[in-house]
């Protein structure tokens, strides 16, 4: 494709419920990076995968946070039981592989959570 | 932890200005230093990346400077034009894998 996408672009959720975020990044695209970006914030390092499997997750905040990658393609960001903390933008970033310079962004999702 | 900080956090300038924006690092380990570009409701834009071998890099009306020792770096933009009202982030990468973003410089350009 011509660049990364996400969806949806936005989504609204009720406290409790689980959201699905997805990632398509660019074509053959080996690594793949999550980021979270609070209003008025820089975005903030999620986790990463290399292919299909996953070599860092540090950054999930809680284990309500979950993220995979199961074909080595399509990357899909989980969220269980959403907090109100949880609004954000979302970003997704590939790269061809993982020791290339620049990162590609998706245009993000914006999560918002009543 | 590597911890970015940009300066100011918003700037306001008449059109035709140049201006300055500032990035520290605290850590200067780092593999390279990358500059965005954010408009709202949209993702980032990368401008410019330098290298940490590298001190500065130059794109049109666009320049970034490296001082890696210092643990910090500039964008410098020349004759800004509304177009360039922005957010603008920079990026760390470390030698593991890991971006690090300060929160960014809210710029307005006024027609």
């Amino acid at each position: 494709g011509a660049g990364v996408s996400q969806s949806p672009r936005y989504k609204v959720a009720k406290r409790g419920q689980d959201v699905a975020l997805r990632c398509d990044p660019i074509s053959g695209h080996v690594s793949l990076f999550w980021y979270q970006q609070a209003l008025g914030q820089g975005p903030e390092f999620l986790t990463y995968f290399q292919n299909e499997a996953q070599l860092d997750k540090s950054g999930l905040p809680s284990d309500r946070f979950f993220a995979e990658r199961p074909e080595g393609s399509v990357s899909t960001l989980k969220i269980q039981r959403t907090q109100q903390e949880d609004s954000a933008v979302y970003l997704c970033a590939s790269l061809p592989r993982l020791n290339y310079n620049e990162q590609f962004f998706g245009p993000g999702t914006r999560l918002t959570v009543l | 932890k590597q911890e970015v900080t940009q300066i100011p956090a918003a700037l306001s300038v008449p059109e035709g200005e140049n201006l300055v924006l500032n990035c520290s690092f605290t850590d200067s380990a780092i593999y390279n230093l990358q500059w965005f570009r954010q408009d709202p409701g949209k993702g980032l834009t990368s401008l410019l990346l330098i290298q940490s071998s590298q001190r500065e890099q130059t794109s049109g009306r666009l320049n970034a400077s490296l001082d890696k020792s210092s643990g910090r770096s500039t964008l410098y933009i020349a004759a800004s034009q509304p177009g360039d009202s922005a957010t603008y982030l920079c990026a760390v990468r470390n030698t593991g894998n890991q971006f690090y973003f300060g929160t960014g410089t809210s710029l307005t350009v006024i027609p």
